[in-house]
């Protein structure tokens, strides 16, 4: 079973707040990544990371921001929440020493944010 | 252009029988690692099956198995004698070492097991 934490897993909101979505690993691993899934859809990498001081943006534009100052911590956070952003939140990590082709994603719950 | 293609967005099947979830992938890199997933309603994303682009045999796990058909660019994900539990929705996705390493996946296809 993966040891990749996400909080909270629900967030209802007000529109213009600030929020941080938290996702921690034990694992060690050196990658992560944030996924946005809208219900029934595809997931689509919005930032990713590949170790402490290394954040890129991913395949998805996105408002949100990211930060990786410790390799198990990897927030993201809008700055100014709106409607548009009610979507569901996953992260993910994993680990590089598995070898590139075969290195695997463990998820985290996600976290279902809905903005009022 | 899509680059993981499941062309089923549902299906419905009997449990105890067997079924095939397609997917189709486009690329042009040589080296490239394909997966499965499954993500019950309660959200959590569980990996299931991976197959390397140079792996000369289909992956199997269980009752997973990947039916890889390189010519074809197919990876079609088969489930032997389905169960209840086996509801869900099942992504395809690609990994192209050539592409920074990302992962991308696919629409989906959401399965419905019958009793």
């Amino acid at each position: 079973e993966a040891d990749i934490y996400q909080t909270p897993r629900y967030l209802v909101i007000g529109t213009g707040k600030k929020i941080t979505l938290e996702c921690s690993q034990t694992m060690g691993h050196d990658k992560m990544y944030w996924y946005q899934q809208d219900p029934g859809m595809e997931l689509h990498l919005i930032h990713y990371s590949y170790g402490v001081n290394s954040t890129e943006k991913g395949d998805l534009s996105s408002e949100s921001t990211v930060s990786r100052i410790r390799t198990e911590h990897f927030p993201l956070t809008l700055e100014s929440a709106r409607p548009s952003h009610t979507s569901q939140y996953l992260c993910a990590s994993s680990d590089s020493s598995d070898g590139a082709l075969g290195e695997k994603l463990f998820f985290g719950s996600g976290t279902q944010l809905s903005v009022l | 252009a899509q680059k993981i293609t499941q062309t089923q967005p549902g299906m419905f099947v009997q449990e105890k029988e067997a079924v095939t979830l397609d997917c189709t992938y486009d690329t042009s890199d040589p080296s490239y690692g394909l997966f499965w997933y499954k993500q019950p309603s309660s959200g959590e994303m569980i990996f299931l099956i991976y197959q390397g682009s140079y792996d000369q045999q289909n992956a199997t796990e269980g009752r997973y198995s990947l039916n890889f058909q390189k010519a074809r660019k197919s990876a079609n994900l088969v489930i032997s004698a389905s169960q209840l539990g086996d509801s869900a929705m099942y992504f395809c996705a690609m990994r192209e070492v050539n592409r920074d390493d990302k992962i991308i996946f696919g629409k989906g296809t959401r399965l419905h097991i019958l009793p």
